[in-house]
């Protein structure tokens, strides 16, 4: 089973300030890693999907990088709606597996 | 507009039964692979199982197989989970969504709430 890694757990940055989160897979799932944003109350929505392919509708200032096993979210320039807790996800196997969550707040 | 939303959520006691629905609209649930995904403070999303577009494949987390059956209407539109032999680490939010093969998760509904607690 492929276990994803995400670091850190918590975060809190300043409004404007760029955060990184990474992901780390035990085992390739080439591009198939995915990124989810959770808001209390609300369903978890999807953010990035293939790496660093952007949904519709995303704000620019989301993006993603990685191939393997290892892979970013970073999130320049934040805004205060940018608190939630991020999410990384693979689809390479029908585990299905996800991160731990990085909760991010903003000061 | 694709919307999928669930019910059928509460508190049941160890060892106890609940069968959660989810009805989908805006798109065939025969089209997509549909997943049930769970989701608690203390231990994040896990994925629960899914049923193929054909409904000739299921597939399990092991924590819940043997215990946990998905299966689905499809006059209704609508998806199943049927949880047996339910144990207080079940307790969590659990959602429907859907996706084509290797496709990420989207969209999902909001979820159900299932408290397994004496």
């Amino acid at each position: 089973e492929i276990v994803l890694t995400q670091s850190p757990d918590f975060q809190s940055v300043a409004p404007k300030e760029t955060v990184t989160i990474t992901c780390r897979a035990s085992q390739t799932v080439g591009y198939s890693l995915h990124w989810y944003q959770l808001k209390p109350d609300q369903s978890p929505k999807l953010l990035i999907e293939f790496t660093s392919r952007s949904l519709s509708g995303v704000p620019s200032r989301f993006s993603g990088s990685g191939y393997g096993t290892d892979f970013t979210l970073t999130i320049s320039s934040l805004e205060p709606e940018d608190a939630a807790t991020y999410f990384c996800h693979q689809s390479k196997t029908s585990s299905y597996n996800f991160g731990q969550g990085t909760k991010l707040e903003i000061k | 507009e694709v919307q999928l939303i669930e019910s059928g959520g509460g508190l049941v006691q160890p060892g106890g039964s609940l069968r959660l629905s989810c009805s989908a609209s805006g798109f065939s649930i025969t089209s997509h692979y549909m997943h049930w995904v769970r989701r608690d403070p203390g231990r994040g999303l896990m994925w629960v199982g899914f049923i193929s577009p054909d409904g000739t494949r299921l597939l399990y987390a092991d924590s819940v197989k043997g215990r946990f059956a998905i299966s689905r209407d499809i006059a209704k539109n609508t998806l199943y989970l049927q949880m047996n032999s339910l144990r207080v680490e079940d307790t969590a939010i659990y959602s429907c969504t859907r996706n084509s093969d290797m496709h990420p998760f989207d969209p999902w509904g909001l979820g159900t709430l299932v408290t397994v607690s004496s």
